[in-house]
């Protein structure tokens, strides 16, 4: 069983379009990140969520929108897409209390041309 | 800013030898100190941390030393496989936040 899982695996899409990417996790934890990885496979944090509340959110350009239907899935809307959204963007879990282990999702590839 | 600094780059190992891979940090909250390991194409995943009340912890052929007064901490791969090329990252961030600090990436190459 996948514990972080992540959909779609592969995108590529125009400049200017709508796309949204969908996590879900079955590790029965509280707090879901989203993590973009650059070309230079550089880690940043965008967003985090702890049981459904928005607690990290990095500045991130604001045609990012998270949403967390529940505290088990975390997606990702992206507005406008531009060609440096390029990028790997990584879904991850962790339990509710901080310090502790963060689990990765496979990553969804971006790639806007 | 990035608050964790990791070098090198890149290294490249022959198979059996010792990978190190140097990370430094200035914030003295940061108080969980994981390293992650990152196969092509895949998530990065846990591979061994650390909390700075010990000077160093070992699991396997991993190998991780703490040095708190220098604001250091590195990991060694001994008997390098193979199997362990990858990109490693270490991380760090205080007890009570979520905000999980990578650096920047060491890629190894284990050479047969």
């Amino acid at each position: 069983d996948t514990a972080v899982s992540q959909t779609p695996k592969y995108l590529v899409t125009q400049m200017g379009n709508d796309k949204s990417i969908k996590c879900e996790q079955n590790l029965g934890h509280d707090t879901m990140y989203w993590y973009k990885q650059d070309s230079k496979k550089f880690l940043k944090i965008m967003f985090s969520y702890n049981n459904k509340e928005l607690i990290i959110n990095e500045t991130v350009p604001n045609r990012f929108s998270p949403k967390s239907p529940d505290k088990a899935h975390l997606n990702l809307h992206i507005n406008s897409l531009e060609l440096g959204d390029s990028a790997v963007y990584f879904c991850a879990s962790s339990p509710g209390t901080a310090g502790n282990t963060i689990y990765f999702g496979e990553g969804s590839w971006l790639t806007v041309v | 800013q990035q608050q964790v600094k990791q070098s090198p780059q890149s290294l490249i190992v022959q198979k059996g030898g010792i990978s190190i891979i140097n990370c430094a940090y200035e914030n003295t909250a940061f108080d969980y100190f994981p390293w992650y390991q990152q196969f092509p194409g895949k998530g990065p995943a846990l591979l061994i941390a650390i909390r700075p009340d010990v000077s160093e912890k070992k699991e396997g052929r991993f190998t991780i030393s703490f040095n708190k007064s220098a604001k250091q901490f590195s990991l060694h791969i001994m008997d390098s496989q193979p199997g362990d090329s990858a990109t490693y990252f270490c991380a760090a961030y205080p007890l009570d936040d979520y905000k999980l600090s990578f650096g920047a990436g060491t890629t190894v190459t284990v050479r047969a």
